[in-house]
């Protein structure tokens, strides 16, 4: 099946730092990527939809500002969290389809922000 | 309104039965795609199986199948023989409309245990 790698699979920062996290299709390119957030014990929740080439979209309620996302290459999306502060701690989740009717997931990313 | 129900928080099995985990959904589109994913303590999510709302039949993988009633929009995950190995967290979602760059909703999850 399709890979989507995802890196870092942890990171511990300070408050008011900003935290790179790559996602990468390894055996398919993706004109779309989706970044997920996931709290303990919840759901996934969309944050935003990465389009090769042009602005990403983003859901309701989420700082564009505060998640600055790149999806420069058919192959690899990035997602910045800026000046993270504790409440940003989460579990992020990417994802790509390669135009099948399927979507696949990295392996998440863990922030924890002290 | 919810678009994904799945009204088990959780659900314990024993090893080598069968158990249906229960997802609803709530579309007025009529092309839509439904999945379920397999979420271990490790936190990938594992895709297990997808119904096309234009299937005709019941989609099957393995031990898992996908109890498809168009009709009552639902769309239950069926694991048969279950294994100590399914032991985990498992997301029922959908897909409005055709094509694969269309985003996921998520339901809240079924914890599922299954005892030796």
């Amino acid at each position: 099946g399709a890979v989507v790698s995802q890196h870092p699979s942890w990171v511990i920062c300070k408050s008011g730092t900003s935290v790179k996290i790559e996602c990468r299709s390894l055996d398919f390119q993706a004109t779309t990527m989706f970044w997920y957030r996931q709290f303990p014990k919840q759901s996934l929740m969309l944050m935003a939809t990465s389009n090769e080439g042009s602005k990403a979209t983003y859901e309701q309620g989420v700082e564009k500002d505060k998640f600055l996302i790149n999806h420069a290459s058919l192959t690899l999306s990035t997602l910045t969290v800026t000046s993270a502060h504790p409440e940003d701690s989460s579990f992020y989740i990417c994802s790509a389809s390669p135009r099948t009717r399927s979507q696949f997931f990295g392996p998440g990313t863990r922030l924890t922000v002290l | 309104a919810q678009k994904i129900t799945q009204t088990q928080p959780g659900m314990f099995v024993q090893e080598k039965e069968a158990v249906t985990l229960d997802c609803t959904y709530d579309t007025s589109d009529p092309s839509y795609g439904l999945f379920w994913y397999k979420q271990p303590s490790s936190g990938e999510m594992i895709f297990l199986i997808y119904q096309g709302s234009y299937d005709q039949q019941n989609a099957t993988e393995g031990r898992y199948s996908l109890n498809f009633q168009k009709a009552r929009k639902s769309a239950n995950l069926v694991i048969s023989a279950s294994q100590l190995g399914d032991s985990a967290m498992y997301f029922c979602a959908m897909r409005e409309g055709q094509g694969g760059s269309e985003k996921l909703v998520f339901g809240k999850g079924t914890k599922l245990t299954v005892n030796p």
